[in-house]
């Protein structure tokens, strides 16, 4: 069965550190993968996606993703952390032709002035 | 702007009430979806619509109910069966068509729901 890990319920960074929110994947073949954020009382908004095309996907308010087949993994960076990215992300994955999709349990980024 | 509505924003049931929760797109999306969201679990799938009439449970269906009479349209009903519904509940469409947005799911603000 597909899943998703986020490493770290909760991680924080200095306002203008390196953003660094961990996923791992289990899938026997490359599915689709995403990252969502959400503000408190929001839904959630899609920051980028991997659909194969390319393996370092850009996304929007300057995040970034690499997808590492090797290791399974999709992490999430920001070269600089900006006081508004403090909210929680959330790592999921569709495998390819399903209309399903997994999502993990979340990392809650707080930034410190 | 096409999206997605949720209403209403919060929700107050007393126990043994049933309760429907509103979800509309304006996207020309076929598939819909609703989550439920807990502190610390993440998403968890309640139950989903590829297309109008059609409806697939979730992981989580039980207490749960919906319909799927319009495209437009995919309201999830909270039933008394649901022994603990208090929750941060979230519907999401995605397009079929192809292209650049394929596979992307948009979501609706969410509906906060306490039992009291």
């Amino acid at each position: 069965a597909q899943s998703v890990t986020q490493l770290g319920s909760h991680v924080s960074v200095s306002e203008g550190a390196l953003v660094l929110l961990r996923c791992n994947y289990s899938s026997s073949v490359p599915p689709y993968l995403f990252w969502y954020v959400q503000y408190p009382n929001q839904g959630l908004q899609l920051l980028l996606k991997y659909t194969s095309a390319a393996t370092l996907v850009k996304g929007i308010n300057g995040f970034e993703a690499e997808f590492k087949k090797s290791e399974t993994s999709f992490h999430l960076t920001k070269p600089s952390a900006h006081m508004s990215d403090a909210a929680e992300y959330f790592c999921a994955v569709t495998p390819s032709g399903t209309y399903k999709y997994i999502f993990g349990t979340g990392t809650r980024l707080k930034v410190l002035a | 702007d096409g999206g997605i509505t949720q209403s209403p924003k919060y929700l107050f049931r007393k126990e043994g009430q049933n309760v429907t929760l509103s979800c509309e797109q304006n996207l020309n999306h076929d598939a819909m979806y609703w989550y439920r969201q807990d502190p610390g679990q993440g998403l968890r799938l309640i139950y989903y619509s590829q297309i109008v009439n059609d409806f697939q449970k979730g992981d989580i269906a039980e207490g749960y109910s919906v319909s799927r009479e319009k495209k437009e349209s995919f309201p999830l009903t909270v039933t008394s069966a649901q022994k603990n519904p208090t929750a941060f509940y979230l519907c999401a469409s995605k397009g079929t068509g192809g292209g650049e947005r394929e596979n992307e799911q948009f979501f609706g603000p969410g509906t906060r729901l306490t039992v009291l």
